[in-house]
């Protein structure tokens, strides 16, 4: 069965620095993993999709990696900045199906 | 705006009730997604559909849900008999077919079961 870890569950950072958000998965099995951002009560935005074949996407500020054999992801954020704090949430899918199976979030806060 | 939409936004309802969502997905997307969410969780997948088919359901969608997309277009989302345990945001999200299938997701519809 395939289980999504994100470590650390909250994180708290001054303005400007640069941060890490990290995602782990059980089943390497995977057809590709999604990053998105969710802010408090709102649906989820989509940020970033790798495909398993890929090892980095990069959008603006944001830089995510893949390393399929060790199950494990990063989301890097450049320059943070008080809009950036949400929760950020990683989803995998798997091979043999279309569902996305999500971790439960990294909730962020930037602190001006 | 032409991204996914829910309607409702929020329910509330008492226990008992039947409670029923629409989601109207992006256009041209063949694929449609329901997921649950409760608070400090991910969400949880509950049932695709691409185009009218109804074609993977989770164990999560117990007897008392149902789901339809009659048209391969909106898609509705049903409880009956809501218990207090159905109080979650219900996310509905779309995709392209293909090969990439990004999915991108609505608002939500927060449900509260008294």
């Amino acid at each position: 069965k395939q289980e999504v870890t994100q470590i650390p569950a909250a994180l708290s950072v001054p303005e400007g620095e640069n941060l890490v958000l990290n995602c782990s998965f059980t089943d390497s099995a995977i057809y590709n993993l999604q990053w998105f951002r969710q802010d408090p009560g709102k649906g989820l935005t989509s940020l970033l999709l790798i495909q398993s074949s890929q090892r980095e996407q990069t959008s603006g500020r944001l830089n995510a990696s893949l390393d399929k054999s060790s199950g494990r992801s990063t989301l890097y954020i450049a320059a943070s900045q008080p809009g950036d704090s949400a929760t950020y949430l990683c989803a995998v899918r798997r091979d043999s199906s279309y569902k996305l199976i999500f971790g439960s979030g990294t909730r962020l806060l930037v602190r001006p | 705006d032409t991204g996914v939409s829910q309607d409702p936004r929020h329910k509330i309802t008492k226990r008992g009730q039947n409670v029923t969502f629409r989601c109207d997905p992006i256009s041209e997307h063949n694929r449609l997604y329901w997921y649950r969410q409760t608070l400090g969780q991910g969400p949880e997948f509950l049932t695709y559909f691409q185009n009218e088919a109804q074609l993977e359901k989770s164990r999560l969608l117990s007897d008392r849900f149902s789901a339809e997309r009659p048209k391969g277009s909106f898609s509705t989302l049903e409880i009956q008999r809501t218990e207090q345990g159905d109080s979650a945001m219900y996310l509905c999200a779309s995709s392209l077919g293909g090969s990439i299938v990004e999915q991108f997701f609505g608002p939500g519809t927060r449900l509260t079961v008294l």
